[in-house]
Order: structure tokens, then sequence, then C-alpha cells
């Protein structure tokens, strides 16, 4: 149980483009939803955190405008980067839990974004 | 704030040997424990998890203990494998008598690499 499902796995496009990452949960309902970013051989940065229905909040020092986050329904999360470019490379990883404050988080295998 | 700390890697071990990866943590209130796993190029796996003090966590012969007198959680392993290599992360979770802004945010150490040689 409690599996997240994040697509796609991995992209590449050009600079300047948009790019949308899905995060879903598939046997549970997610009341809220993680983003991270992580690069090569570090750990996990927090990026916002949404829960359904309403805004996500936003780490300091993370553009809203650049990183555009819904949480539309309570098993679907989406990440949007906007006007992508080479320095938003990264690896993107979403995590999703359940109501109950000692639940864990439960974790998408991760996004490769590639930005030429 | 909430903060992790984890020894610093690589630790490259031999096949059977016994693991130990030290976390120790800073928190306001009683926040739940929980060690993390990642594989070459994917997400986050649970591996175990302690919510209060003196609770063992377990799974897939890994062990943590929740040791609220030295805010420390430990995690060990009798014989590991070489499918054990991968990044490990400790990982605190603040509760809502922490207040403020860290309630439901995982806080992570900085990871551990660990290699297993045949």
């Amino acid at each position: 149980g409690a599996v997240v499902s994040q697509h796609p796995s991995w992209v590449i496009c050009k600079s300047g483009t948009s790019v949308k990452i899905e995060c879903r949960s598939l046997d549970f309902q997610a009341t809220t939803m993680f983003w991270y970013r992580q690069f090569p051989k570090q750990s996990l940065m927090l990026m916002a955190t949404s829960n359904e229905g309403s805004k996500a909040t936003y780490e300091q020092g993370v553009e809203k405008d650049k990183f555009l986050i819904n949480h539309a329904s309570l098993t679907l999360s989406t990440l949007t980067v906007t006007s992508a470019h080479p320095e938003d490379s990264s690896f993107y990883i979403c995590s999703a839990s359940y109501a109950g404050s000692n639940q864990p988080q439960h974790f998408g295998d991760g996004t490769r974004l590639s930005i030429l | 704030g909430n903060s992790v700390t984890q020894m610093e890697g690589p630790v490259t071990l031999s096949e059977e040997a016994f693991l130990t990866i030290n976390c120790t943590y800073t928190a306001t209130g009683y926040p739940s424990l929980f060690w993390y796993v990642q594989y070459p190029g994917e997400g986050l796996q649970l591996l175990l998890k302690a919510t209060k003090a003196d609770d063992k966590g377990s799974n897939k012969g890994f062990e943590a203990t929740y040791r609220k007198e030295t805010t420390s959680f430990h995690l060990e392993k009798g014989s590991v494998q070489v499918s054990d290599s991968a990044v490990y992360f400790c990982a605190l979770k603040g509760l809502a008598n922490a207040g403020g802004t860290s309630y439901g945010k995982l806080t992570f150490g900085q990871g551990t690499i660990l290699t297993v040689h045949p």
C-alpha cells in the first residue's frame, strides 16, 4: 500500500519551455503533498507543501512564479517548471502523506529534468 | 529549528559486516523519526519509523531505536548484503505541538552513502 506514482521519470527539453510533472497517490488520499529538489550527491531540499484545494506554501528562496504547484484533488498534484533554463536541471521528487501527525511521507520515484 | 545530523560517508563494508549509521537530531517537542533509503536513480523508500521515545523500528533486518535522552536514532543491521548498497537518510517530522511552520514537514539529514562489497 501507499504507492506514489510520479510522471514522467525523465524529461529532456529545450531552454524556455515549460515542463509539467505529475504526482499521484494510487491507493490512498493524500491530504498533503510535498515537492523536493535534489542535487547530485546531496540531500533533498523541500520546495513547497501543498494541501488539496488550497494554495501551496513555498519555502524561502523558491520562486512561486517559476515553480507552479497545483493540488486539485486528493490524489493528484502537479509541479510546472515554467520557462525552464539549464540551471533548473535537477532531480525532482514528490511525496504524499495522509492525515495524522505521525504518518510517514511516501515518495515517488522522482523525475530527472534536463534542460538543454 | 529542527535539524538532523548523520555520520559522514561514504561507508564501505564487506558483505556480512555489521552496519551502524549514526543519526542525532534537534527538535522542538516530540517528533516522529524515520529512515529512508534511496537506490540509484530512484525516489526514497521508507525503511522504518518510530513515533515515540524507546520505540524500535525494524524492517528487512534493519533496526533503529528512538532515544530521547541522547536525541539519537542510529540505524543498525547485523549482516549487510551487496543489495543494501544505497543512500540512507535519517529524517524527523515536526508535530502539531511544535507549532509554527514545522508541522508535517520532514527534515532530512545529509544522507550517508553505503557501499557493500562481495
